[in-house]
């Protein structure tokens, strides 16, 4: 399969924990990573490697996995945070680079 | 200071070319495989082609195969991308971006992960009559 599927949009109360997931066969063979995107911006990675944070990285961004479902989770959601973030791996190919349709996070 | 920094993109016509270049900087470039990835104003990240770091092995998106072509010039840092016979829903913003890749292990058993680590500001292009 070349596909990984997000809920649309998610909201969370400010301090708040979140989780934020992504679906697709793909992810039962190759770990997905996180990235979040502000408006005007490029994409920065925040969760590599299943759990792996890159530097500058806040840790209360924390990723996960299990079966076809990866899943990235905010603990104490600050407001910073509001943003679109995408999941991504290669295809079950391993030749295919394939994204999520994204997540826009609303911070209430 | 690892940087990416893309140029090229222009107003082009449906059916015409244009050849998208990044320049890197900051780190080895020969030892990394690049990706292009693009996005449509207010949609997602959609990739649209690899290449391995000696420019041997490269993949497209069903969406640009046999239209788009990668390459890469390794004594130069440069990354480009050749786009022929555009059309209006080539219309994004292109971004030129590192690939990494890995294998994760958990008590001897090991997976691969992979990971788009390092993006440019991206170069706008428009295909319109």
């Amino acid at each position: 399969s070349s596909e990984l599927t997000q809920d649309p949009a998610v909201s969370v109360a400010l301090g708040q924990t979140v989780r934020i997931t992504c679906q697709g066969d793909s992810l039962r063979s190759c770990y997905a990573s996180w990235y979040q995107q502000k408006p005007g911006q490029a994409p920065i990675l925040i969760i590599s490697a299943k759990n792996s944070r890159p530097s500058g990285i806040p840790d209360r961004f924390s990723g996960s996995s299990s079966g076809n479902t990866a899943s990235l989770t905010i603990t104490g959601t600050q407001a910073e945070d509001e943003a679109d973030y995408y999941c991504n791996s290669r295809d079950t190919s391993g030749h295919y680079v394939i994204f999520g349709g994204g997540t826009k996070l609303t911070v209430l | 200071e690892v940087q990416l920094v893309e140029s090229g993109g222009l107003v082009v016509q449906p059916g015409g070319s244009l050849r998208l270049s990044c320049a890197a900087s900051g780190f080895t470039f020969h030892n990394y495989g690049m990706n292009w990835v693009r996005q449509a104003s207010g949609k997602g990240l959609e990739w649209v082609s690899f290449i391995s770091w000696d420019g041997y092995s490269t993949y497209f998106s069903d969406s640009v195969k046999g239209r788009f072509n990668i390459s890469r010039d390794n004594s130069k840092n440069s990354l480009y991308l050749q786009m022929n016979s555009l059309k209006t829903e080539d219309t994004a913003l292109y971004f030129c971006a590192r690939d990494i890749s890995g294998q994760y292990c958990i008590g001897g058993a090991c997976s691969p992960w992979h990971a788009v680590d390092v993006w440019g500001q991206g170069t706008t292009v428009t295909v319109s009559s």
